[in-house]
């Protein structure tokens, strides 16, 4: 079983519509959690981390977890042409040596 | 601050030549990582250094050393490159222990092509 798992997508979403990304992770002793943007070529970039149940919000982002059901999700508000990218779920485990474990992403497309 | 800053950029290489992977972060950071990333396979951990003195192999360590030189450094030598190798190389850091989020950091990569 993956540690962390998306789906792949492609997700495409109109402009100024809400993207819905979810992510499910099988280790309960999972206790950060985190969302990466990663542009084509370029470096995964942190946009969001949680680490209490609810919803987390920051600007057009909401990342919402539920520890009781294994998932986190992100979502977009208002999405843009620039938020066209692939977005990465990570989860981190401090008793494993600080490691983080990452799904293979899902990449979203937003049409203008 | 610089972040987390990877030399070089590119590199060719031809199969069976070595070459070491440089990788520094200013953040002061314990803990710091080396990942691969192939198309359809997302991040694979190769190794990793939870703290300065430590290194530990991730899903992908065969093929792969590494050297925790000191808190700022962690730098990942291929001994001898085969095709296989041929990938994207990210260097990431965080801290351990004190904020709840633990947050990870990378650098911009390293396209690495092995012929």
């Amino acid at each position: 079983q993956k540690e962390v798992e998306q789906n792949s997508g492609p997700l495409s979403v109109p402009e100024g519509a809400i993207a819905s990304l979810n992510c499910t992770y099988s280790d309960r002793g999972s206790q950060s959690f985190f969302w990466y943007r990663q542009y084509s070529g370029k470096s995964p970039e942190l946009i969001m981390s949680i680490y209490s149940n609810g919803d987390k919000e920051d600007g057009r982002f909401t990342a919402q977890l539920n520890k009781a059901s294994q998932y986190v999700s992100l979502l977009i508000r208002d999405s843009q042409p620039s938020d066209s990218a692939t977005y990465l779920c990570a989860v981190n485990k401090q008793y494993t040596g600080n490691q983080f474990y990452f799904g293979t992403g899902t990449s979203l497309t937003v049409i203008p | 601050n610089a972040g987390v800053t990877q030399t070089p950029k590119f590199q060719v290489l031809k199969t069976g030549q070595s070459m070491t992977l440089q990788c520094a972060q200013d953040m002061n950071h314990n803990s710091m990582y080396w990942y691969r990333q192939d198309p359809g396979m997302g991040l694979r951990l190769i190794y990793y250094s939870a703290s300065e003195g430590t290194t530990d192999k991730g899903e992908v360590p065969n093929g792969y050393n590494v050297s925790r030189l000191n808190k700022r450094e962690f730098s990942l030598r291929l001994e001898s490159a085969a095709p296989s190798q041929t990938s994207v190389y990210f260097c990431a850091s965080s801290v351990i222990g004190g904020r709840a989020y633990n947050e990870q950091f990378f650098g911009p990569g390293t396209r690495l092509t092995v012929l």
